[in-house]
């Protein structure tokens, strides 16, 4: 069976510093990845998504990712964060064409500091 | 663009009762889904549902029912509520054709069982 994990369970940072939250996946095939983001009292957000091709991808709001087959990781990057990016971002799995086989992960909620 | 409306936001039931959420999509989407989420365990899948009158369960279907009655609503029941339960539910929609994965979610509703 698939999994995801987020080792870390909560990340601090101050406005303006670079950010990286960790994804790392189980599945021996190849998978599609995505990173969904879940704002304060609202539902979750696609910021991204990775099917094929160029590893690293492109999402919403700077936000960036990288695929590692070797690693099986899917990390996720921005720049510089701004106090609106606190959240909780979720990396998932799917390992099929069907929207319904997604394994998500626990979630990483980030704060950021003025 | 369209829109998940998730009714109530919240509700509070006793042991033993029974109660239902609602959800209503104006993508004109064929699938939809309910997931529970809970602190520290992610998302899981309780029931989805490809189109008008079908009904699939998840991994965490046990305790629920669900109704798809028309194309825009789904519905999801606990049948029996259980004493000091609390989790939010969301309900999500997508297209096939669209991509595995892109999913869009409501904002959630939130039980607790007292």
């Amino acid at each position: 069976a698939q999994s995801v994990t987020q080792p870390d369970a909560r990340v601090t940072v101050s406005e303006g510093a670079s950010l990286q939250l960790r994804c790392k996946y189980s599945y021996s095939g190849t998978p599609y990845l995505f990173w969904y983001v879940q704002y304060p009292r609202q539902g979750l957000q696609l910021l991204l998504k990775y099917y094929s091709g160029d590893p690293v991808v492109q999402g919403v709001n700077g936000f960036e990712a990288e695929f590692s087959k070797s690693n099986s990781s899917f990390h996720l990057r921005k720049a510089s964060v701004h106090w609106s990016d606190s959240a909780v971002y979720f990396c998932v799995l799917s390992v099929n064409n069907y929207a319904q086989g997604l394994t998500f992960g626990l979630g990483t909620r980030v704060s950021v500091f003025p | 663009g369209g829109i998940i409306t998730q009714t109530p936001k919240f509700l509070i039931g006793q042991e033993g009762q029974k109660l239902t959420l609602k959800c209503q999509q104006n993508f004109n989407h064929d699938t939809m889904y309910w997931y529970r989420q809970d602190s520290g365990k992610g998302l899981r899948l309780i029931y989805y549902s490809i189109t008008e009158n079908d009904l699939q369960k998840g991994d965490l279907s046990e305790g629920y029912d669900a109704s798809r009655e028309k194309k825009s609503s789904f519905s999801l029941t606990v049948t029996s509520a259980q004493k000091n339960e609390m989790a939010v539910f969301l309900c999500a929609s997508s297209q096939p054709g669209q991509g595995p994965g892109q999913l869009y979610f409501g904002e959630g509703s939130k039980l607790t069982v007292l």
